[in-house]
């Protein structure tokens, strides 16, 4: 079965990090591009960053950028998402989300079920 | 505010046809044949239903039929069913960055 599983999220004070995981399976997760995109409660979508699948490229949302870092780790089918600093303004559930074909930005297929980061004092 | 506009709402009976804008600028919706269309249910996962303006994944119903005229996206659904009562969103590559739509709440009456 194809597969995204997010671990990591959890309560954070604002100015704090998180360290967001994806364990992909079910797929060559080497062959495809990753994202993070975000919903905050009752809000909608909002990409956050892209990386190809070989980790050449890398894009940020302006409202992450600087801030957060996204990597892959294709040996162990996991992406990655490094947050610094995080703001109020950051709480959301956070998907990974695969793009549907060879290193698209602009599709994404299949979804994790969403890791929920909330930062608050 | 989202970088894409569409409307809040929808609505539409059993077997009659909608369609859902999404209104961009000419630095993406206008410029990329990259507009992708997903549908959400509470609590649920976004699905992919169009992708590349009006391209259908494998397992999407040919309910559902995308298209773009300058600016403006679009996603049709015909022959309304109740499972499509669900929230729908645009996507669009710009540059280096993927923007949302706001979101369209479909109601099936």
């Amino acid at each position: 079965e194809v597969q995204l599983v997010e671990s990591g999220g959890g309560l954070v004070q604002p100015g704090g990090s998180l360290r967001l995981s994806c364990t992909a399976s079910g797929f060559p997760f080497s062959k495809y591009s990753m994202n993070w995109v975000r919903q905050a409660a009752g809000k909608g979508l909002e990409w956050v960053s892209y990386i190809s699948s070989g980790s050449t490229t890398m894009y940020y949302a302006d409202s992450v950028k600087g801030r957060f870092t996204i990597s892959r780790d294709n040996a162990k089918n996991s992406l990655y998402l490094q947050m610094n600093s995080l703001r109020a303004e950051d709480t959301a559930v956070y998907y990974c989300a695969r793009g549907y074909y060879y290193d698209t930005i602009s599709a994404f297929d299949i979804w994790g079920q969403g890791s929920m980061v909330t930062v608050s004092s | 505010q989202s970088a894409l506009t569409q409307p809040a709402s929808v609505s539409g009976s059993p077997g009659q046809s909608i369609t859902i804008s999404c209104t961009g600028t000419s630095n993406d919706v206008g410029r990329y044949n990259y507009v992708s269309w997903y549908q959400q249910h509470p609590g649920k996962v976004p699905k992919l239903m169009i992708y590349d303006v009006s391209n259908r994944p494998s397992g999407v119903s040919n309910r559902f039929s995308g298209s773009k005229s300058g600016n403006t996206a679009s996603l049709t659904i015909s022959g309304l069913q109740a499972e499509d009562e669900a929230g729908y969103y645009c996507s669009s590559y710009r540059s280096t960055r993927v923007v949302f739509g706001g979101g369209t709440k479909l109601t099936v009456l």
